[in-house]
């Protein structure tokens, strides 16, 4: 089943203590990207992948980082995560290429909380 | 300044009625992709519909069509003969460019409820 798989699904941690929250895709889809979602505000993109070691950084990327080393992986790493990053998290992936290269496919999402 | 607007936080609907949930957008871009997402209630995302700002004709998927006004920068969603299950947030969101490494925009969200 062609799906995006994100872990863990639910978070509660601490401000300062470094979390990385997992990705992964298995449609080789070259493209993959990070969203939060926050009450109002709709989904802001924080980081995005276009292949294998390209990684830029989309609307919020402050206090985040990505890295892409595999094309099915791209994890989300907060270093010293702080309230303010209390959201819900999107990964997704889509193709670059042929036909309908633009829908984006999500990840089932992770909440997470900081105290 | 916002690039997707969604003028509408709530919206109601009987059951088997047609509704228009709205989206304005800006760009400078000549070229940009429109979309229509579903969130329910469980909080994944449910693509639903595409229209390119090149495409000559309204984008229409079962019972979603999109009325692309490109002149009007509007992108309405509209849904007919709507279900208990179309109860959930609908997101209007925008790429830019033809680099599709170009960011992805959403609104901020309309939450539809369906009336029985």
């Amino acid at each position: 089943e062609a799906q995006v798989t994100q872990n863990p699904r639910y978070l509660i941690t601490v401000t300062g203590k470094k979390l990385t929250v997992t990705c992964s895709q298995n449609m080789n889809h070259e493209y993959m990207s990070w969203y939060r979602q926050d009450p109002g505000l709709g989904l802001r993109q924080i980081y995005y992948s276009m292949n294998v070691e390209v990684t830029d950084k989309g609307d919020v990327p402050e206090g985040y980082k990505v890295s892409r080393k595999e094309k099915r992986n791209f994890p989300l790493i907060l270093e010293s995560p702080s309230p303010n990053q209390t959201s819900l998290y999107f990964c997704a992936s889509r193709k670059t290429s042929g036909r309908d290269p633009d829908t984006q496919y999500f990840g089932p999402g992770t909440r997470l909380t900081v105290l | 300044a916002q690039k997707i607007t969604q003028t509408q936080p709530g919206m109601f609907v009987q059951e088997k009625e047609a509704v228009t949930l709205d989206c304005t957008y800006d760009t400078s871009d000549p070229s940009y992709g429109l979309f229509w997402y579903k969130q329910p209630s469980s909080g994944e995302m449910i693509f639903l519909i595409y229209q390119g700002s090149y495409d000559q004709q309204n984008a229409t998927e079962g019972r979603y069509s999109l009325n692309f006004q490109k002149a009007r920068k509007s992108a309405n969603l509209v849904i007919s003969a709507s279900q208990l299950g179309d109860s959930a947030m609908y997101f209007c969101a925008m790429r830019e460019g033809m680099n599709y490494g170009q960011n992805f925009v959403f609104g901020p969200g309309t939450r539809l409820s369906v009336l029985p």
